[in-house]
């Protein structure tokens, strides 16, 4: 989707190094989020932003942090890879209605990431 | 707790054969329901929503759902499946969580389809 890019697509590093995956966003949208998707688990949650600033865990925040400092990116930061975060990673926006789900996600392409 | 199941992991059809894809949830308010779908090597792509209104919705690719409460299904059909509609689908349904607006996602299905 042209509103919503992932980098690097794809990524290979050492056990032990931090790594920071980039999202942008060009839709202005207020929620971002961080999945991991892994063969026999689905897509699940990493962290997930609000707002500017605005940020929160998901089920499966161990090992990663997060950042928000404007409405446009969120980085996600292994800060130590290890071989279980092998993975392909995904970036998600979402618009918000008033405190009605009314959207969707929109999904960047996925970075594919291999720690060695 | 809030939970969707999808009972098929892999499906294969022939092609021009229809199709049908279930989805149960288990969401103690009124839900929200999508079906995406992903293409090899490709981030995931919104076929359908349903929120109110009409049970039976239409999507885009010529898919459709239909939302049956009592049953608490969203299964996505399509009347002839096309070679390029293999891929793997996913179903979710919506939730306000504090401030988070998240998806609680099915572990998909995957589709091949036999020429």
């Amino acid at each position: 989707d042209a509103g919503i890019t992932q980098s690097p697509r794809h990524k290979v590093t050492e056990t032990g190094t931090p790594v920071t995956l980039r999202c942008h966003q060009t839709e202005n949208h207020r929620y971002m989020y961080w999945y991991r998707q892994d063969p026999g688990h689905g897509l699940r949650l990493i962290h997930y932003s609000y707002g500017v600033k605005d940020t929160d865990k998901g089920e499966v925040s161990d090992g990663y942090s997060v950042s928000r400092s404007k409405t446009e990116d969120f980085l996600l930061t292994l800060e130590s890879a290890t071989s279980s975060q092998t993975s392909v990673y995904f970036c998600a926006i979402s618009e918000s209605a008033g405190t009605a789900f009314n959207y969707g996600y929109t999904f960047g392409s996925g970075t594919r990431l291999t720690v060695v | 707790a809030q939970s969707v199941t999808q009972p098929d992991i892999h499906i294969t059809v022939s092609e021009g054969a229809s199709l049908e894809l279930r989805c149960n949830y288990s969401y103690g308010a009124t839900p929200y329901l999508f079906w995406y779908v992903q293409s090899p090597g490709q981030g995931l792509q919104l076929l359908l929503k349903y929120f109110s209104g009409d049970t039976l919705v239409q999507g885009i690719k010529g898919f459709e759902a239909e939302f049956k409460r009592s049953q608490s299904s969203f299964n996505l059909r399509k009347p002839s499946v096309h070679w390029s509609d293999a891929a793997e689908y996913f179903c979710a349904v919506g939730a306000n969580a504090g401030n988070n607006r998240k998806l609680i996602w099915g572990l998909g299905t995957s589709l091949a389809v036999n020429p």
